[in-house]
């Protein structure tokens, strides 16, 4: 049974910083993972996808990478803002049954 | 990307009545939709996958007869949560894949729903 966890459940960091989301996932059988954003009581915003067969994408600031083999992905963000605040989720996408496995996310506070 | 568009963003009803979502696909043909929902400070939870002319497939532990899908078109999946009652307030989303896309998936802006 695949499971996604991710590291840290919250990070606080003063604005400007570079910084590292961590996910992880048990069964590497995926077909592509997804790094998602959302907001408090709102929907979710997909940031980044990835397919199995790639290793990163890029989009702006934020560069996600994706090592199948053992089971990690990473979401780096340069040059955080205040905006960048916001619980950051990924999920993996079982290559079985195309269902959507979710991490418990990592809540991201930015400082001014 | 693609739109989906979720509808009421929020909803207030009183226990006992019943509450219909909508989730439509705009731009885009979307066989299959699914539909989750979230607990304060909790991950997202699939409850069922929904089947454009089929019957929805529902996860272990949701109620079928409670929230009932109905998938009747290929841009239209509604989640009717019934007899509400408080502990049905949540947040729920849906999600649509594009037929002819990569599989990225879709989400709609999610539904508020408070039963008082």
């Amino acid at each position: 049974k695949q499971e996604v966890t991710q590291i840290p459940a919250a990070l606080s960091v003063p604005e400007g910083e570079n910084l590292v989301l961590n996910c992880s996932f048990t069964d590497s059988a995926i077909y592509n993972l997804q790094w998602f954003r959302q907001d408090p009581g709102k929907g979710l915003t997909s940031l980044l996808l990835i397919q199995s067969s790639q290793r990163e994408q890029t989009s702006g600031r934020l560069n996600a990478s994706l090592d199948k083999s053992s089971g990690r992905s990473t979401l780096y963000i340069a040059a955080s803002q205040p905006g960048d605040s916001a619980t950051y989720l990924c999920a993996v996408l079982m290559d079985s049954n195309y269902q959507l496995i979710w991490g418990a996310g990592t809540k991201l506070i930015i400082k001014p | 990307g693609a739109v989906v568009s979720q509808h009421p963003s929020w909803v207030i009803c009183k226990s006992g009545t019943s509450v219909k979502i909508e989730c439509r696909s705009l731009d885009f043909q979307a066989t299959t939709m699914f539909w989750y929902r979230q607990f304060p400070k909790q991950s997202l939870m699939l409850m069922a996958t929904s089947n454009e002319g089929s019957k929805a497939t529902y996860e272990q532990g949701v109620e079928k007869d409670k929230f009932l899908i109905n998938h009747a078109s290929l841009t239209l999946s509604t989640l009717t949560v019934t007899s509400a009652h408080p502990e049905d307030s949540s947040f729920y989303i849906c999600s649509a894949r594009d037929d002819t896309g990569d599989t990225e998936a879709f989400f709609g802006q999610g539904t508020r729903l408070t039963v008082v």
